[in-house]
C-alpha cells in the first residue's frame, strides 16, 4: 500500500490564482480530512468526508472547497488564493468514518506559498 | 468549546533522561485522545491512544500516557529519551458529541534532545 499521497509537494502562487491539492488513499478508508498547519497553531480542520459523495466543514473551511466523488480521491480546492492561505496542508484518512475512534493516516504534506 | 492545550512549546532534555509532556484538554463528552509526533518535513504518526478502559495506555517507541479525568489531562511520558525522539508531538481530542468526526489538535511540543 502507498498509504495516503498528496501532490504536489510544493507549490507556489499569487494572489488570486486558483489550484487543487490532490489526496489519495489505497486503504479503503471512508473517512477522509484535510487540514491546515500553522506555526504555533497545531492542526485547524478544514474540511471532512465520511464517505464518497458525503462532505462537511471543519473548523476553518472559508476560501476552500472539497468533493468527494470516489472513495480513494479527497481533493482540496483552493479558489482564489489569499496570502493567509500560506500554510502546510495535510490530508488524513482512516477506516472508520467515526474518526475519533479510530487510528487516522496522514499524508507527507503539501507546503503552499501564495505571494 | 472544545480545545487541547499544550502548555510547553519547547522541552529540552538529555538523551537518557525521562521526559513528560504536559496535555490538557476541555470536552464536554467522555473523550477520545491521541497523541501524535512528526518528524521535520514528515506527516504525522499516532504513539498511542485511549479511548476507554486501562488509564494508563502503552504506544509504540517506548512511549505510554495516563488519562486522569479529575485534572482533564492526557500526559506523555517516556523513561529514557533516545536522540531519535526528537520531534513535535500533538496532543489531539475527539469524541462522541461531535459524532467523532472532528479531531482538535493542541499546538504541539517540540522536543529537543542534547546529548
Amino acid at each position: 500500500n502507498a498509504g495516503v499521497t498528496q501532490t504536489p509537494k510544493f507549490q507556489v502562487l499569487k494572489t488570486g490564482q486558483s489550484m487543487t491539492l490532490q489526496c489519495a488513499q489505497d486503504m479503503n478508508h471512508e473517512y477522509m480530512s484535510w487540514y491546515r498547519q500553522d506555526p504555533g497553531m497545531g492542526l485547524r480542520l478544514i474540511h471532512y468526508s465520511v464517505g464518497a459523495g458525503i462532505t462537511d466543514q471543519g473548523e476553518v473551511p472559508n476560501g476552500y472547497n472539497v468533493s468527494r466523488s470516489t472513495t480513494e480521491d479527497f481533493p482540496l480546492r483552493l479558489l482564489s488564493a489569499a496570502p493567509s492561505q500560506t500554510s502546510v496542508y495535510f490530508c488524513a484518512s482512516s477506516y472508520s468514518y467515526i474518526s475519533g475512534r479510530d487510528t487516522q493516516y496522514f499524508g507527507p504534506g503539501t507546503r503552499l506559498t501564495v505571494l | 468549546a472544545q480545545s487541547v492545550t499544550q502548555p510547553d512549546i519547547h522541552i529540552t532534555v538529555s538523551e537518557g533522561a525521562s521526559l513528560e509532556l504536559r496535555c490538557n484538554y476541555s470536552y464536554g463528552a467522555t473523550p477520545y485522545l491521541f497523541w501524535y509526533v512528526q518528524s521535520p518535513g514528515q506527516g504525522l504518526q499516532l504513539l498511542l491512544k485511549y479511548f476507554s478502559g486501562d488509564t494508563l495506555v502503552q504506544g509504540i517507541k517506548g512511549f505510554e500516557a495516563e488519562f486522569k479525568r479529575s485534572q482533564s489531562s492526557f500526559n506523555l511520558r517516556k523513561p529514557s529519551v533516545h536522540w531519535s525522539d526528537a520531534a513535535e508531538y500533538f496532543c489531539a481530542v475527539a469524541g462522541e458529541d461531535t459524532g467523532g468526526f472532528k479531531t482538535i489538535f493542541g499546538a504541539g511540543t517540540r522536543l529537543f534532545v542534547k546529548a
